[in-house]
């Protein structure tokens, strides 16, 4: 089974701090993802990967940079945190193809960083 | 970019068959139709994924009509452990294997003793 493991389940941090979210992945896909849920509000997408090195900025970039330096690992970084960065983070990947060869829109999330900005 | 709507809520009984709709007026010729459901604390997970027609699995079928402007997730006789979010996703294709997935805002389906 795939597995994107999220470094931190709960996270406290201060205003103006820099954040670090870290998230890795085991099967060797191409593309990764880091998304941000509220209330109400569901899943944006902050940015993307699609390889190594490479980012796409995604809904909502803002306050947010990301790094790619290997194919496993993807990190959300917040330069100076703020108390509307207060989210659920959530990281998911993604191979480019299927097993039959196919595209694949199958994402493989973490299980979420709670992150608190005081 | 297909922006993605669907209904805030829904309730069911056990045992019933439910249907929730997504539309995305402007899928583009290349975008698959995925559904994820959620559960409190945890990441999404894939259900089900289509491109036309009908597809079906173990889990649920996923009805796209011919214009693919909308796509229906049905889930035949509920349970109670299928209370959850579901969230249709319909991808884009910017350049080469970047893909932008975006999510609708999602549906709470709360299905009722």
């Amino acid at each position: 089974d795939v597995k994107v493991t999220q470094s931190s389940r709960y996270l406290v941090k201060r205003t103006g701090e820099k954040v670090f979210l870290e998230c890795v992945q085991d099967m060797d896909h191409e593309n990764m993802f880091w998304y941000r849920q509220d209330p109400g509000l569901g899943l944006r997408l902050i940015y993307f990967s699609y390889d190594v090195k490479m980012k796409e900025k995604g809904d909502i970039p803002e306050g947010y940079s990301v790094s790619r330096e290997k194919k496993e690992r993807f990190s959300l970084i917040l330069e100076s945190a703020s108390t509307n960065q207060t989210s659920m983070y959530l990281c998911a990947s993604r191979p480019n193809r299927d097993r039959e060869g196919g595209t694949n829109e199958k994402l493989f999330f973490g299980s979420g960083t709670q992150l608190s900005v005081l | 970019l297909a922006k993605t709507t669907q209904p805030i809520s829904m309730d069911s009984y056990e045992g019933q068959e439910v249907n929730i709709t997504c539309s995305h007026n402007n899928i583009a010729t290349n975008d698959y139709i995925t559904w994820y459901q959620q559960f409190p604390s945890q990441g999404p997970r894939f259900i089900i994924q289509g491109y036309k027609t009908k597809v079906t699995n173990e889990v649920a079928s996923l009805f796209i009509p011919a214009d693919r402007k909308s796509s229906t997730l049905s889930l035949p006789r509920v349970s109670l452990s299928d209370t959850a979010v579901y969230y249709c996703l319909v991808g884009a294709l910017l350049s080469g294997s970047a893909r932008q997935l975006t999510f609708g805002s999602g549906t709470q389906l709360t299905v009722l003793p």
